[in-house]
């Protein structure tokens, strides 16, 4: 079973919409997530992290996470056609002294002018 | 922001050869990642490195696989000999802090690997 899971595997949302993805991590160990994005052609980009139960905005992307069910979510508001890309969820191990992150398989995201 | 380097982005080898994966980390970061993606499957970690040495490995890190930095040139992944399985991208990645679960990893657009 994969330790990291995400959904939905595409999305497509118009421009100025609202995106969101979502992210559950099956170990307890796995309790600091990351979203990363990636442009074709290039490597995974981290966005933002989030340890803390509740939200942590960023600009026009918000993370929410939800400690007791392991699950994250991230939305995008006012979406451009720029943040059409593979988004990644990614976990650390907390207790890894060396950090060492578990991808999901990614979400998609088409956002269509 | 902060680039990561990988040299070459494409390498074809036929299986049982030797091939070496360039990786010109962030100029200021001291810890080191590979990372191998399998088509159509999640980005998994292989290893990270850290002044000179190897920190933690997976299981997907076999014995023909091998890492360094000489003298702060490139960090390299090398696979001697190659197998069939061993065609993927990988991502090299590096970071700057403690290493910890908090520390940004810089990824690097990768080397797509094909053994034939």
């Amino acid at each position: 079973q994969q330790k990291v899971q995400q959904s939905p595997e595409s999305l497509s949302v118009p421009e100025g919409g609202m995106a969101s993805l979502n992210c559950t991590s099956s170990d307890r160990n796995f309790q600091y997530f990351w979203w990363y994005r990636q442009h074709s052609g290039e490597g995974p980009k981290a966005l933002m992290s989030i340890f803390s139960d509740g939200d942590k905005k960023e600009g026009r992307f918000t993370a929410h996470l939800n400690k007791a069910s392991l699950h994250v979510s991230l939305h995008i508001r006012d979406s451009q056609p720029s943040d059409s890309a593979l988004y990644f969820c990614a976990v650390s191990e907390l207790d890894s002294g060396y950090n060492k992150l578990t991808f999901g398989k990614g979400t998609v995201l088409l956002v269509s002018p | 922001g902060p680039k990561v380097l990988q040299i070459p982005s494409h390498q074809i080898i036929d299986m049982g050869q030797m091939v070496t994966l360039n990786c010109d980390p962030v100029s200021n970061h001291l810890y080191f990642y590979w990372y191998k993606q399998i088509l159509g499957q999640q980005m998994e970690f292989l290893v990270n490195f850290y002044n000179g040495k190897v920190m933690e490995k997976s299981k997907l890190f076999k014995d023909q696989f091998s890492v360094e930095r000489p003298d702060g040139s490139y960090f390299t992944l090398k696979i001697q000999p190659t197998a069939l399985e061993d065609s993927a991208v990988y991502f090299c990645a590096s970071s700057f802090g403690t290493g910890g679960f908090q520390d940004t990893q810089y990824f690097g657009p990768g080397t797509r690997l094909l053994v034939l």
